[in-house]
């Protein structure tokens, strides 16, 4: 049971247009939603996050929208560059009790390919 | 600020084999998560430890186990290693407190091979 789906296995965009990367969640419970982006050989690096109180959260190129209604979440990179190509993880904390024991419910990731 | 450390980088097991991999949270992080990532099945939680107790666990066989000593350092076992277990094994830290929403900052992993 995939509680946190990301469809898209790939994305491929043109350097200086708009990245739109896509995960929905099934889990109601999740009030909590971060993407990580990873390269090759490396760990997970956090990008930006957004709580269930706001349907947008924005840093620099990078926003994320939710859709509780939907539970759906996007990510927009504008404008993307040849340096965000790596693959991009949507995840949610479980909680219990107020207190985040460790879990992070990963989606599948989506590679996005920014060309030149 | 040192980052979240884990060694070794890279190891190659033969099946049956057993293996512990060890990671080093940012100083002051007191939880530590250990993830797996496999091609097919993605990131997924195989447990969480704080302050030496583990406080979490995912849906992993018994094969696979962790500890946490006092200066947070953790290290993860899997015993009687199989095919299957070949994977990136990822550990991230913590502040692990409650209330709001602690960051999880990753290693850079181990990767595990099995043959």
């Amino acid at each position: 049971d995939q509680q946190v789906k990301q469809n898209s296995p790939s994305l491929s965009v043109q350097e200086g247009r708009i990245s739109i990367l896509n995960c929905d969640y099934t889990n109601s419970m999740f009030d909590y939603f971060l993407w990580y982006k990873k390269y090759p050989a490396e760990g997970p690096t956090f990008l930006i996050s957004i709580s269930s109180i706001k349907d947008k959260n924005e840093d620099g190129r990078f926003t994320v929208f939710l859709n509780k209604s939907a539970k759906h979440l996007s990510l927009h990179i504008v404008p993307s560059q040849p340096g965000d190509s790596a693959v991009y993880f949507c995840a949610a904390p479980e909680y219990a009790g107020g207190t985040s024991y460790g879990k992070l419910t990963f989606g599948q990731g989506t590679i996005l390919t920014v060309h030149p | 600020k040192a980052g979240v450390t884990q060694t070794p980088r890279y190891l190659i097991k033969t099946r049956g084999q057993q293996v512990t991999l060890s990671c080093s949270p940012i100083s002051g992080h007191r939880s530590v998560s250990w993830y797996q990532q496999t091609p097919g099945q993605g990131l997924q939680f195989l447990f969480e430890y704080f302050s030496e107790t583990q406080r979490n666990k995912g849906n992993f066989p018994g094969r696979f186990s962790g500890r946490q000593f006092s200066n947070s350092r953790s290290e993860m076992n899997v015993s009687t290693l199989e095919l299957g277990d070949s994977a990136l094994y990822l550990c991230a830290s913590s502040k692990g407190t409650s209330g709001a929403y602690n960051e999880q900052f990753f290693g850079p992993g181990t990767r595990l091979t099995v043959l």
